[in-house]
């Protein structure tokens, strides 16, 4: 079974700051680490995934790192907005060993709250 | 594309009442999963389908939820009777197949279900 523990639960950052979540995960079949943001009253929309063989990826804003040997992935937001405050997740496939594709497991999630 | 849709968005029902979630997924995914968010538990996954075929069940907490999948377009979650504690927001979510087309998974708006 899979276990994803996400930090910190909570995290409030100034307009124009960096905001930094981190996960650490159990052993994987497949090293594939995407991050979800929801918007309260909406569903989760995946905003960043990074692929095997990768160790970082870039999207605008959004930085994904990855260290596979600690089995930690982090998310960052640099200039962070108003308009990223919202709950963050990340999530990983099964154990080693697991066979089940598609399947994930989902870190606590994390309040981001941006301030002007 | 739509996106996944769900109905109803909003169900306030009875204790011991039955209560059916319905859910269309993305056209041309191949994956199907059922969530449960609650503050207490996070985003749980309770099953999901591969091709219309249920492939992992062990998340469904106890006999009274059933799911099925009687086509590629759409998917049923029940509770039968229900009870206070599944008061919670229910996602569908959708997927491609592929290694790693199957995580990346497709979130619909929500069912907040009241069991009062």
């Amino acid at each position: 079974q899979q276990q994803v523990k996400q930090s910190p639960q909570s995290l409030i950052v100034q307009k124009g700051g960096i905001s930094i979540i981190n996960c650490a995960y159990e052993n994987t079949a497949f090293d594939y680490f995407p991050w979800y943001q929801q918007f309260p009253g909406k569903g989760p929309a995946l905003l960043i995934a990074i692929r095997p063989d990768v160790s970082e990826k870039k999207e605008g804003r959004f930085t994904i790192s990855f260290n596979k040997s600690a089995k930690q992935f982090s998310l960052h937001i640099m200039d962070s907005q108003p308009g990223d405050s919202a709950t963050y997740f990340c999530a990983a496939p099964p154990n080693a060993g697991g066979t089940s594709y598609g399947k994930l497991t989902f870190g606590q999630g994390t309040i981001l709250t941006v301030h002007p | 594309d739509a996106g996944v849709i769900q109905s109803p968005r909003h169900e306030v029902t009875e204790m011991g009442q039955e209560v059916t979630l319905r859910c269309k997924p993305i056209s041309g995914h191949d994956y199907l999963f059922w969530y449960r968010q609650t503050m207490m538990r996070g985003l749980e996954l309770l099953i999901y389908f591969n091709n219309n075929v249920p492939i992992d069940d062990s998340g469904m907490p106890e006999d009274r939820f059933s799911a099925k999948m009687p086509n590629a377009s759409f998917s049923t979650l029940k509770i039968q009777p229900s009870e206070p504690r599944d008061s919670a927001v229910y996602f569908c979510a959708s997927s491609l197949a592929g290694t790693v087309e199957s995580y990346e998974q497709y979130f619909g708006p929500g069912t907040r279900l009241t069991v009062t």
